[in-house]
């Protein structure tokens, strides 16, 4: 099985950064996606890292080491609009393929 | 258009109704996903459509029943819900099954049963 680790809840500031972590065991892992999803609105996808290193579009940047089992999304300048819960997906190969999805963690950004 | 459309956006049902909750998209692509999400909690898998065909049943109760017409279009027909079956159903979409792609989702919608 797979075991995908976010934490619930994190605060920023508004113009600040913030790093949310996503840890994950599995075996045959093969790709990871960062999706965001507003309240009550669908998941929109972000980031997808199956390489180690860092993917950077404008003010998000998503990380993965893959010998760590660890990724990480950055995000830069916050705005209020970011408030939102993110969610890492992790796909494994040897199985469906379809990523499965951690719990998520809920940003607050406030003024 | 990168577009996956769902009606009704809203479902109240009793647990005695028939309903469907239906998706569309036109993107051209092959697989189509149907989730369940429970407040706070992520997206739960419940079916995979490859190629038109259920590729993927996580053992979701019978009284959810899938059902593909055609490559745009996704069907969920509820029948003799339970009050816990009350969630958003989100439906999504990716090139293929194979994970390489991401997913688009479309909006949801938010079932209550009474």
């Amino acid at each position: 099985g797979q075991n995908i680790d976010q934490p619930t809840e994190m605060t920023a500031t508004e113009g600040a950064i913030v790093q949310i972590n996503c840890t994950y065991q599995t075996s045959g892992f093969n790709g990871l996606f960062w999706y965001q999803q507003h309240a009550g609105e669908a998941p929109t996808f972000l980031s997808y890292n199956v390489l180690d290193g860092l993917e950077e579009k404008g003010r998000f940047s998503s990380f993965l080491s893959r010998s760590k089992g660890y990724s990480y999304l950055l995000l830069k300048e916050l705005q209020m609009k970011d408030s939102a819960s993110y969610l890492c997906a992790v796909r494994v190969s040897g199985g469906s393929y379809i990523p499965t999805f951690g719990r998520g963690t809920s940003l607050i950004v406030h003024p | 258009d990168t577009e996956v459309t769902q009606t009704p956006k809203h479902l109240v049902m009793g647990m005695t109704n028939k309903k469907s909750l239906k998706c569309e998209q036109h993107m051209g692509h092959r697989a189509m996903y149907w989730y369940k999400q429970k407040a706070k909690k992520p997206p739960e898998l419940m079916f995979v459509y490859s190629y038109e065909k259920l590729s993927i049943n996580e053992s979701v109760p019978s009284r959810f029943s899938p059902e593909c017409p055609n490559s745009s279009l996704l069907n969920l027909h509820l029948h003799a819900l339970q009050p816990e079956d009350s969630a958003l159903y989100l439906c999504a979409s990716s090139q293929d099954d194979k994970g390489r792609y991401e997913q688009y989702f479309g909006p949801g919608t938010r079932l209550t049963v009474t």
